[in-house]
């Protein structure tokens, strides 16, 4: 199976800064990787697909970009409400495997 | 408006069995695959199963194939996760979750529900 590592586990982050989130696949996964962002006691929501296509109402400060192994989410000017648990998931082929997951917090 | 209501968790003993359910509304439940992902306290997401929309096809992770069984009743709107044998290790909140509609074969996830809480204990 496809192992998905993130990096860092905690990052810390000033509010209006900028945050950069690394995700890496273990054997290629192409462009097929989803981003997805997880407040303490909800559900996950779809933040990027395709690598770099935004969900539904997904704020432009989201960016992502990669291929292959090597994948990154970005946060410009970070507001108070980004602050979550943010993770990477390959749907390249079964089975879907999903990071462990990186905690953005406000330094 | 999409929602998910997943049910059917519960405190359940090492060996026994459980089967979740979740109930959709606001699209086309039959137009969709459906997921289950599990999140044990304090962890991260695990990705458990996913069903295609007309049931023909599944999928499961190793950690619960032959112990965990998907299935969908597209006339009642429902997904399901009947467990059984279950361990310690399948303690989480288990989420029910929708395929994007439009993603073809690939399966990423745009409305999910709020979970519902397996503890397997003695």
């Amino acid at each position: 199976e496809v192992v998905m590592t993130q990096s860092p586990g905690t990052l810390s982050v000033s509010p209006g800064e900028r945050a950069t989130l690394s995700c890496r696949a273990s054997q290629s996964v192409s462009t097929n990787l989803a981003w997805y962002q997880q407040k303490p006691g909800q559900a996950p929501r779809l933040l990027i697909y395709g690598t770099s296509t935004r969900a539904t109402a997904i704020p432009a400060r989201f960016s992502g970009s990669g291929s292959g192994t090597e994948f990154t989410l970005t946060i410009t000017s970070l507001q108070s409400e980004d602050f979550a648990v943010y993770y990477c998931q390959q749907y390249n082929e079964w089975p879907i495997t999903i990071g462990q997951g990186t905690r953005l917090e406000i330094k | 408006e999409v929602q998910l209501l997943e049910s059917g968790g519960d405190l359940v003993q090492p060996g026994g069995s459980l089967r979740l359910s979740c109930a959709a509304s606001g699209f086309t439940f039959s137009s969709d695959a459906m997921t289950w992902v599990r999140q044990a306290p304090g962890k991260g997401l695990e990705w458990v199963s996913s069903i295609s929309y007309n049931g023909d096809h599944t999928h499961y992770a190793d950690s619960v194939r032959g112990r965990f069984t998907v299935s969908r009743d597209n006339s009642k709107n429902t997904l399901f996760l009947q467990m059984s044998s279950l361990r310690a290790e399948d303690t989480a909140v288990y989420f029910c979750a929708k395929k994007v509609s439009d993603s073809g074969a690939y399966y990423f996830f745009d409305y999910w529900g709020q979970g519902t809480l397996v503890t397997v204990s003695s």
